[in-house]
């Protein structure tokens, strides 16, 4: 079964750094980009960036260029979302998904709250 | 940065009408234009791509078409479990974005 496994739900307080994952199964990890996606509470999707596993190559939306970090270890067919300094604004659900032809597979959600 | 506005942001339907909604985009996209749904606590499911082609077990009474700047989903006949929210999204380029969405409510 192809599937995207996230990482449990965190709570962080502002400053704080963070990194969630997103890990792949069953399928050619390396043949297809992976997005990141937020939503924010009661808003709607806003796509974040895209890595492409097989030699990491990144791309990012300019609302979120310089504000997160996309990586992947394709040796564990795992991508990751992090932020050095989180901010209240970024409590959020955060969705990893597969582009095939459109964003085909998506995982389950990944829950971060950031609160004093 | 090409932006995609859906409408309306809000449809109220009984189930088995049919419903129409509409996605716009400043710039064309070609038929590089996705369609998804969610429903409460759930992620984001593909419906169709590359503007008109059904994803693998989408059922048939979920139709896109369009091209360019202007694309329509189609729900033929609403069922019960077709109240949702639904987002349009581009992936012409590499600063992909979602439209705004629209809620389908039960009239």
């Amino acid at each position: 079964e192809v599937q995207l496994v996230q990482s449990g739900a965190e709570v962080r307080k502002p400053g704080e750094s963070l990194k969630i994952s997103c890990k792949g199964s069953g399928y050619s990890f390396t043949s297809y980009w992976i997005a990141w996606v937020r939503q924010m509470p009661g808003k709607g999707l806003e796509w974040m960036g895209i890595i492409y596993p097989a030699d990491s190559d990144t791309r990012y939306s300019p609302s979120f260029q310089g504000q997160v970090t996309i990586s992947a270890d394709k040796s564990i067919t795992t991508t990751y979302l992090q932020w050095s300094s989180l901010k209240a604004s970024d409590t959020a659900m955060y969705f990893c998904a597969r582009h095939g032809s459109g964003l085909d597979v998506w995982g389950q959600g990944t829950t971060v709250t950031v609160s004093s | 940065e090409i932006v995609l506005t859906q409408s309306p942001a809000t449809l109220s339907v009984s189930p088995g009408e049919r419903a129409t909604l509409s996605c716009r985009a400043s710039q064309s996209v070609s038929s590089n234009l996705a369609w998804y749904q969610q429903k409460p606590g759930q992620a984001p499911r593909l419906l169709i791509y590359g503007a008109s082609t059904r994803a693998t077990g989408i059922p048939a009474r979920f139709s896109g078409s369009g091209s360019g700047t202007e694309f329509t989903l189609t729900i033929s006949s609403l069922q019960s479990e077709d109240f949702a929210v639904y987002y349009c999204q581009r992936y012409n380029d590499w600063t992909w974005t979602f439209g705004q969405g629209t809620k389908v409510e039960t009239k």
